[in-house]
Parts: structure tokens; sequence; C-alpha cells
């Protein structure tokens, strides 16, 4: 059964460093999302894309952070200069396009810990 | 007001009880429902959408009252396997497919 996978599973980066997260989505998938779960907090939206650009983004997503298709399979979220309050489970998801109620395939996710 | 709000649990129920989750969102916009099972420090993973006719899946009944924002899920003769975190998850018409997660009621089945 396909499914999504990120990479690294742990990404441990001191404050003020760029990380790069990575994320291979289904591959007949035409959405592509980031959300994130700090720790005992609830998973929260970070962005959405679609057709190479960002359809919506949350308040979280500031300046700091970005999104990129760089070429047809890889689905990457950077953060430019890290925060100790970035430190959370990040995962990554992908769904078809068409029905309302499509379903929204998450991946493993990365922990990133911002020491 | 929360958007998506869920008692925090956990239920600690035994093997073979039958358990039910509620779950109440504020946004009126609210167009699909979903709950999705999480066990620890995993990702999220669809149990099963929420019809508003109401809609059933082997041990697994939810429902959907849409007049009074109001979802729940019944689990039928808990299994050990069924202990995990269950979130309740909405989207909003015109929300670019993004959900919204509620906090997620925690049930611990025990022998």
């Amino acid at each position: 059964e396909p499914e999504v996978t990120q990479t690294p599973s742990h990404q441990v980066t001191q404050m003020g460093q760029e990380v790069i997260l990575r994320c291979v989505p289904i591959s007949n998938h035409l959405y592509f999302y980031w959300y994130r779960q700090i720790l005992g907090q609830k998973v929260e939206f970070l962005v959405s894309f679609y057709n190479n650009e960002i359809s919506e983004k949350s308040e979280i997503f500031d300046d700091q952070f970005s999104v990129e298709r760089p070429d047809g399979s890889n689905f990457t979220l950077k953060i430019r200069s890290t925060k100790l309050e970035d430190s959370a489970m990040y995962f990554c998801a992908s769904s078809r396009p068409g029905e309302a109620n499509n379903e929204q395939f998450f991946g493993p996710g990365t922990r990133l810990t911002v020491l | 007001r929360k958007e998506v709000e869920q008692d925090p649990g956990p239920f600690n129920v035994p093997e073979g009880a039958t358990v039910a989750f509620n779950c109440t969102y504020s946004n009126s916009a609210s167009q699909s429902f979903f709950w999705y099972r999480q066990d620890c420090r995993k990702e999220p993973k669809l149990l099963m959408s929420v019809y508003s006719s109401g809609n059933e899946d082997g041990r697994f009944t939810a429902q959907l009252n849409r007049a009074s924002q109001y979802i729940s899920l019944l689990i039928r003769d808990s299994k050990l396997s069924d202990s995990a975190t269950y979130l309740c998850v909405v989207r909003v018409s015109g929300g670019y497919n993004k959900l919204i997660f509620g906090a997620g009621t925690r049930l611990a089945v025990h022998p």
C-alpha cells in the first residue's frame, strides 16, 4: 500500500540554525500539507500546497517557514532560523483532488528538537 | 472558544466495554467530519468519516448533529488494541482542505 514517507525521523538542531524537513507524498496525490504537533498538544495546520503554490497557510506559518516541491516527488518544509518553540513533531500529509471527503494520508513525522 | 473541543479523558475501560466520545465544533461552516486515531508518538490515521445520517464500521459508530454542532464516536466490545487517542477532526468549507483537530480523547482498555 502506498504511503507518505518523511526524513529524517528525528532532527536535533541548535537555535538559529536552518532545518529542512523532507517528505515524499503518495505518487498520484496532488494536495500536500504540513502539520505540527507540539508535545502534549493538538495537531495544528501549517500550510497546504497545490499546483506548485501555497493555497492556504496558518498564522504559525510566518516568514521563517517556506515550502517547496523541488522535483516531482519531494515536498520540503524549511525553517530558516529555528526557535526553541519550533520543537515539535512535523507531519506531512497528501491527498487526492476531487471529493470533499478525500482522506489525507499522514507520514510518520519528523521529530524536531531545537536546543 | 476552541474550534474543536473534546473531553481529554483518559477513559479507562475493561475489555468488552462500550465507550462513547463526544466532540463539539464552533464553526458552522464546517463541511466534513472525521475521527482519526493516534497512537503514542505516531501519525494520525483516519478511523472513519462521519456522515449526517450516521455511519457504522464494524464496532465503531459515528454520529453527527449539525444543529447542535456535535459529533460522537461509539466503540462497542472494546479491545486492548483500541487503546489510543481519538481525534475529532473537521474541515471547513472554503478551507482548501485544511483539517482542524481537536486535542483528542485518550482511551485505555485494560484486561
